[in-house]
């Protein structure tokens, strides 16, 4: 059972270049997030989508896109990206149905410097 | 508003108690969570506590939950080393809230234990 499987692990970007972080679970899950952790900031959430074909925006969404393609799979795009969003992005994914939520799952992270 | 608030740091000897507090402001929370990150790895579930009860134990781990106050804390009994790592609480807001399928994060304390 793999969990919550983030590509890739690590990126090095030019400012202004463009990439797709991917996730993927396998739990069956409703619920995936994107979060993005900084030093001393904890994690701030991105985007989320509370099931397949929706998304809303969290905390930071400015400088992102997602899109949820299926239940499985929610990717995080950067269009350009700029120095500010170099971070740890972690992906996570839970089970949103009869009223409550469960435990979150974390993938292990993409660690994306842009320079 | 959602806020979660965490002191960023804590220091203490192998062997003695840790207690990491945390604060929160989304009443209605169904489940309170702590999640444990250690050096490069993503976040694991540490424990959680449904917001009906006072307190919860789990081998070495004691949760409070102080729902008049909104305040949660998480005792590590007999600390070791093998637990420095950073510590997040988090809250999910039940549903029907604005903010329905959202988990939000702490900023983290970080747990230094010495020899």
């Amino acid at each position: 059972n793999a969990g919550v499987t983030q590509t890739p692990k690590f990126q090095v970007l030019k400012t202004g270049q463009s990439m797709t972080l991917q996730c993927a679970q396998d739990m069956n899950h409703n619920s995936m997030y994107w979060y993005r952790q900084d030093p001393g900031m904890g994690l701030r959430l991105i985007y989320y989508s509370a099931s397949e074909g929706t998304t809303d925006k969290g905390e930071v969404p400015n400088g992102y896109n997602v899109s949820r393609l299926n239940k499985r799979e929610f990717s995080l795009r950067l269009e350009s990206a700029a120095p500010s969003q170099t971070s740890v992005y972690f992906c996570a994914s839970s089970e949103f149905s009869g009223g409550m939520n469960t435990e979150a799952f974390f993938g292990q992270g993409t660690r994306l410097t842009v320079v | 508003g959602e806020d979660v608030e965490q002191s960023l740091f804590l220091s203490v000897r192998e062997g003695d108690s840790s207690v990491i507090n945390c604060t929160y402001t989304d009443s209605s929370s169904t489940y309170l969570y702590w999640y444990k990150q250690e050096p490069g790895a993503g976040l694991q579930l540490l424990t959680y506590i449904f917001s009906n009860m006072d307190m919860k134990q789990d081998q070495r781990l004691t949760v409070l939950l102080n729902k008049k106050d909104k305040h949660l804390s998480l005792r590590i009994a007999d600390t070791q080393t093998g637990d420095s790592a950073i510590y997040f609480c988090a809250e999910i807001p039940p549903v029907g809230s604005s903010n329905t399928g959202k988990l939000i994060f702490g900023q983290g304390t970080t747990l230094q234990v010495k020899p």
